[in-house]
């Protein structure tokens, strides 16, 4: 089945800058890919979805890429703000006949002012 | 409307109580689904419901019994829980499954979730 690694320890940026989040899978690639954000307590909100033939999607300040080659999304967020602190999941479908959502384990993200 | 709610926050249960949990959204979605989360570990889906019958059981003990009494409403009753079986359990929902026959990616909606305590 399919395995996906996010870096498990947390990201500590200065507010401003760009905070970059991996999402590696390691089987077949995936029709789509999504990144949530969730919040301590809180369920997971959607943020953005990228399909397979699609390299770059964007939203306000937010930016993922896909890279089918190197089995890899990254997701930015340019100028962080504090309250962008979270933790922001990958999820891609699994390739059996659900196609249920699996979720990466999340990064955990820090924004200090 | 583009909320799935969640009742109630928070629940503490004895390992020999009967409780339920409960779930609603009012998006017209058709699919809705349990998911289980431990702290620091991603969502583990339990079931899926499409168009109000069970599709998905990934192989949840019977003590989680999930019920859909119509397009909108989601339970999970509990009955001789566990403590190992303490966490959030969230709700989500979807315009359509994500099935072999819905042929498109689906965002899923979460509620807030149901933070659960087995003494």
């Amino acid at each position: 089945s399919q395995k996906i690694e996010q870096n498990s320890e947390a990201l500590n940026i200065q507010e401003g800058k760009t905070a970059t989040l991996t999402c590696n899978y390691t089987n077949y690639s995936p029709a789509y890919l999504q990144w949530y954000r969730q919040d301590p307590g809180r369920g997971p909100v959607f943020l953005l979805l990228i399909r397979e033939n699609e390299k770059e999607k964007r939203k306000e300040r937010l930016k993922v890429t896909f890279d089918t080659t190197l089995k890899q999304s990254l997701f930015h967020i340019t100028a962080s703000q504090p309250a962008d602190s979270a933790t922001y999941l990958c999820a891609l479908p699994e390739y059996d006949a659900t196609n249920k959502l699996i979720f990466g384990t999340g990064t955990l993200l820090a924004v200090q002012p | 409307d583009t909320e799935v709610t969640q009742t109630p926050k928070h629940l503490v249960m004895g390992m020999t109580n009967k409780k339920s949990l409960k779930c609603e959204q009012h998006m017209g979605h058709r699919a809705m689904y349990w998911y289980k989360q431990k702290a620091k570990k991603p969502p583990e889906l339990m079931f899926v419901y499409s168009y109000e019958k069970l599709s998905i059981n990934e192989s949840v003990p019977s003590r989680f019994s999930p019920e859909c009494p119509n397009s909108s409403l989601l339970n999970l009753h509990l009955h001789a829980l566990q403590p190992e079986d303490s966490a959030l359990y969230l709700c989500a929902s979807s315009l359509r499954d994500v099935g072999p026959t819905a042929g498109g990616s689906e965002t899923q909606y979460f509620g807030p979730g149901t933070r659960l305590l087995v003494l």
